[in-house]
C-alpha cells in the first residue's frame, strides 16, 4: 500500500550546523507535504508544507525541497539551536486515497 | 480559541471492555483523522473521514470503530480492548485534505 518512509531515525547535530531529513512516499498522487514538530509530550505541530506544484519553500532557518520526479522530499534546518530538539514527522496527502500518511519520525538532538 | 478537544487524556482499561476516546473540533474542519503512535512506527493513521457520514479505513483499522454523526465530532471506538491497542491516540482535524491537520492534547490508553 501507500507509505511514506523518512530517514535518518535519529540524527545528532552541533549547535549552529544544518540538518538534513529526507522522505520519500510512494502514492504518485499525493499533492501535499507538511512537516510536524514533536516536543517531548506534545502534540505534533505543523512547521511547514508544500504543494506539488512547487519545488522549494523556505521559513527563516527551516525549508523544504519536493522532487516530483523521484517522489522525495526534504526538510532543511540551518543554525540549529537547542530548541530545535524533537521528534520531526513528514506526512503526505493523497487525492486519490484520501489518507493523510506520516512517516516514522526523526528524532532530532542539536547538542549545545 | 481554535482547537481539537480529546478526552480523556489517559485512561487505563481492562480487556474487552468496551471504551469510546471523544474528539471535537470548533474549526469547522471538513477532514478528520485518528492516528496512534508507537515507538518507531511513527503515526499510524486508524480511520478518516472526509465529511459528515463518511469514513474510511486508514491503514491499521482492525480493532477500531468511528462515527461521524456531526461535523465537530468524531469519536474512537474500541467494541473489545486488547492488550495490543495499547497506545497513545491522536485525533487530528483539517480543513480539507490538502491543509495543515490540527492535533488533540493525546490520549495514552493502557489496557490490561
Amino acid at each position: 500500500g501507500e507509505n511514506v518512509e523518512q530517514h535518518p531515525s535519529t540524527l545528532s547535530v552541533q549547535e549552529g550546523d544544518s540538518a538534513v531529513i529526507k522522505c520519500t512516499y510512494s502514492d504518485s498522487a499525493s499533492n501535499y507535504f507538511p512537516w510536524y514538530k514533536q516536543e517531548l509530550g506534545k502534540r505534533p505541530q505543523l512547521i511547514i508544507d508544500i504543494r506539488s506544484n512547487v519545488g522549494e519553500k523556505k521559513d527563516q532557518r527551516i525549508a523544504v525541497t519536493l522532487n516530483k520526479t523521484a517522489k522525495h522530499f526534504s526538510l532543511h534546518i540551518t543554525e540549529t539551536q537547542p530548541e530545535d530538539s524533537a521528534v520531526y514527522f513528514c506526512a503526505a496527502s493523497s487525492s486519490g486515497t484520501y489518507k493523510y500518511i506520516f512517516g516514522t519520525g526523526t528524532r532530532l538532538k542539536v547538542l549545545a | 480559541e481554535a482547537q481539537v478537544t480529546q478526552n480523556p487524556r489517559y485512561l487505563i482499561t481492562v480487556t474487552g471492555k468496551k471504551l469510546t476516546v471523544t474528539c471535537s473540533q470548533n474549526m469547522n474542519h471538513e477532514y478528520m483523522s485518528w492516528y496512534r503512535q508507537d515507538p518507531g512506527l511513527g503515526l499510524r493513521q486508524i480511520y478518516y473521514s472526509m465529511n459528515v457520514e463518511v469514513t474510511d479505513k486508514g491503514d491499521v483499522p482492525e480493532g477500531y470503530k468511528v462515527s461521524r454523526k456531526e461535523k465537530r465530532n468524531f469519536p474512537l471506538i474500541l467494541e473489545s480492548p486488547s492488550p495490543n491497542q495499547t497506545s497513545l491516540y491522536f485525533c487530528a482535524s483539517s480543513l480539507r485534505l490538502d491543509t495543515e491537520a490540527f492535533f488533540g492534547q493525546g490520549t495514552r490508553l493502557t489496557v490490561v
